[in-house]
């Protein structure tokens, strides 16, 4: 049983738009929300992460948002680049529990 | 490159074999994790080790089992391979804190693993 679900399971979006993922979650004991960023031939790699003690997190293009009462958290890539096409990785754990629980993935593509 | 390797890279093999992956994690990483992908279940947690010792168990099935050496290195072995077991299988590693966390994954590149 997934933990955690994601959606959309893919999109695409041109060359500076936005790009936006949304996961939800049961287990309100999960306290660490991090991103996960795959390309073809490679494994996922951390692009961000949040605690429930903040509603927004954003690093460069990269913005999560998080919803602790709707049990909701998404991410949100602006200005979508052709370099961004790849699958993206939400996931939950709880604290000190290294033990991801990660949704089924988007796989964004960016045209040109 | 996340410092994380795994080999071998790609494995074909008949049903009823058994396989062993193996895993290096980053240097100074204690706890090494056992995922499995594949396409209609995503990223499935196996199986975790630290400093030699298991300390979480997933989706493992009983046909699987790992373990990590005194050098931290870790092996995944399949036995009684099926067609449902065609995956791609990622080794991660950590540093685990005693204090607060960072939280942060490091991934292999991953066995991609052919059953026929």
């Amino acid at each position: 049983q997934q933990q955690v679900k994601q959606s959309p399971q893919s999109l695409i979006v041109q060359k500076g738009g936005i790009s936006i993922i949304n996961c939800a979650y049961e287990n309100t004991a999960f306290d660490y929300f991090p991103w996960y960023q795959q390309f073809p031939g490679k494994g996922p790699a951390l692009l961000i992460a949040i605690r429930p003690d903040v509603s927004e997190k954003k690093e460069g293009r990269f913005t999560i948002s998080f919803n602790k009462s709707a049990k909701q958290f998404s991410l949100h890539i602006m200005d979508s680049q052709p370099g961004d096409s790849a699958t993206y990785f939400c996931a939950a754990s709880m604290l000190n529990d290294y033990k991801l629980s990660f949704g089924a993935g988007t796989t964004v593509t960016v045209r040109a | 490159d996340s410092g994380v390797t795994q080999t071998p890279k790609h494995l074909i093999t008949a049903t009823g074999q058994r396989v062993t992956l193996r895993c290096s994690p980053r240097s100074g990483d204690l706890s090494v994790y056992w995922y499995q992908q594949s396409l209609d279940q995503g990223l499935q947690f196996l199986i975790q080790y630290y400093n030699g010792e298991e300390r979480a168990k997933g989706n493992i099935l009983e046909r699987f089992s790992a373990q990590q050496f005194p050098d931290l290195h870790s092996e995944l072995n399949l036995s009684s391979l099926e067609l449902g077991d065609s995956a791609l299988y990622f080794c991660a590693s950590s540093v685990v804190p005693s204090g607060s966390m960072t939280g942060e994954l490091f991934f292999g590149e991953g066995s991609r693993l052919t059953v026929l």
